[in-house]
């Protein structure tokens, strides 16, 4: 099956550092990526959807001057957290989709996830 | 009303029987239905897709799909302990959105 990788898996950092998580699709071009994040015992937060070649698009509520999303590849996709706080210490998890090849239509494949946390 | 609404549970079941989690959805021309597996610290994993009226199966999991009724559902057969996680009901909407439910807390008693 379609496989995303996302690294790291987990990140410790100081107040007021920046942490940057990869996403790659490793047999498919992803088209559309997808960053969420998700707080213990509750459900998936979508933050925002990127197309490849052009501004993600971001919930509403999330800061996209705090959350820097890039996705200039069919394969690759980083989310820098910005001088990150210890609120958003959380699990962040990408999720790609493609339209052709191997992958199955509309299915969003996920990576593992990161954990931050942030001291 | 959400646009995918699932019961948060927990369900309950002994090991060995059928467990039974259920979703409805808003937009009617949604057409591609999936059903994802979390565990506790992990990501979702992709269990199911269903695109069709009707059951569909593949080993233990059967999922079950009614767009009249906008109702899709998932049967876990013989479930097992290590069947209990968080099951995610995930509906592609005419917008060319997938919506996620909140997910049904699966517990299963060995």
């Amino acid at each position: 099956g379609a496989v995303v990788s996302q690294h790291p898996s987990w990140v410790i950092c100081k107040s007021g550092t920046s942490v940057k998580i990869e996403c790659r699709s490793l047999d498919f071009q992803a088209t559309t990526m997808f960053w969420y994040r998700q707080f213990p015992k509750q459900s998936l937060m979508l933050m925002a959807t990127s197309n490849e070649g052009s501004k993600a698009t971001y919930e509403q509520g999330v800061e996209k001057d705090k959350f820097l999303i890039n996705h200039a590849s069919l394969t690759l996709s980083t989310l820098t957290v910005t001088s990150a706080h210890p609120e958003d210490s959380s699990f962040y998890i990408c999720s790609a989709r493609g339209t052709s090849g191997r992958v199955a239509k509309n299915i969003q494949y996920f990576g593992a996830g990161t954990r931050l946390s942030v001291l | 009303q959400k646009e995918v609404e699932q019961n948060s549970g927990p369900l309950s079941v002994p090991e060995g029987a059928i467990a039974s989690l259920n979703c409805t959805y808003s937009d009617r021309v949604s057409q591609s239905f999936f059903w994802y597996r979390q565990y506790s610290g992990k990501s979702p994993e992709l269990i199911m897709s269903i695109y069709s009226n009707g059951d569909k199966e593949d080993g233990r999991f059967t999922a079950q799909l009614n767009k009249a009724s906008q109702y899709v559902s998932l049967l876990i057969r013989d479930s097992q302990p290590s069947d209990s996680a968080t099951y995610l009901c995930a509906v592609h909407t005419g917008g060319f959105k997938t919506i996620f439910g909140a997910g049904t807390r699966l517990f299963v008693k060995a």
